[in-house]
């Protein structure tokens, strides 16, 4: 089935520093979404990609999705505490259903 | 916040035991997705109603079932509980339509196994 893969697992940055975060399809996708969940919260939407090659920005947060439509990034520029949390990836499997990957954590540290 | 409610917040059982989680979904949805968060991990697809029916399931055993009513709210039964049910239960709500929807998640449900 469908196998969706992100890195870093973690990530650890200097407020001010920039991240970026990848995630990679087994399958095209026709769709990305990304989600951040904070630490005991639950994920909330940010962003969805539809387009091959679309690029989309909010604010500090810049996403990618490929060309081929398997492939995803989220980059942060100029960290925050404010960001810290776990950033999904996640594309529609069969139906409606959305499969996530594992997530990259971000700590940022002041 | 995005209008998607759980109860209740947090829950113990023990080996054995059952389980109904509560959900209610964000006004004007249709469609209720049900999803498994173990620590350290990303949410795993349960199963998902659209229209009071089941419209797709993940890679788990029947003992986990749901409903959803007419007013959109849903229900997620686990019987037979086991350790590693331990974990966080989300239900995610959206507007079934073409060109592919938007889950927002509640706040879920933290079940403890014991």
């Amino acid at each position: 089935g469908q196998q969706v893969m992100q890195i870093p697992q973690y990530q650890h940055v200097q407020e001010g520093e920039d991240f970026t975060t990848y995630c990679n399809s087994s399958t095209t996708l026709s769709n990305i979404q990304w989600y951040k969940q904070r630490p005991g919260g639950h994920p909330v939407f940010l962003i969805q990609l539809v387009k091959s090659g679309e690029v989309k920005k909010q604010k500090r947060l810049t996403f990618q999705f490929g060309e081929a439509k398997k492939n995803s990034s989220l980059h942060i520029t100029a960290t925050q505490t404010t960001d810290v949390g776990t950033y999904f990836c996640a594309g529609p499997d069969s139906g409606y259903a959305l499969n996530f990957g594992k997530g990259t954590s971000l700590l940022v540290t002041p | 916040e995005t209008g998607v409610t759980q109860s209740p917040t947090h829950l113990i059982k023990t080996r054995g035991q059952q389980v109904t989680l509560r959900c209610s979904s964000q006004s004007g949805h249709n469609t209720v997705s049900w999803y498994q968060q173990a620590l350290g991990q990303g949410p795993q697809f349960i199963f998902q109603y659209y229209r009071e029916e089941e419209n797709g399931r993940g890679n788990f055993p029947p003992r986990f079932s749901g409903l959803q009513f007419p007013n959109y709210s849903s229900e997620l039964n686990v019987n037979a509980l086991e350790l590693d049910d331990s974990a966080l239960y989300l239900c995610a709500s959206s507007l079934r339509q073409p060109g592919g929807e938007t889950q927002y998640f509640g706040p879920g449900t933290r079940l403890l196994v014991l």
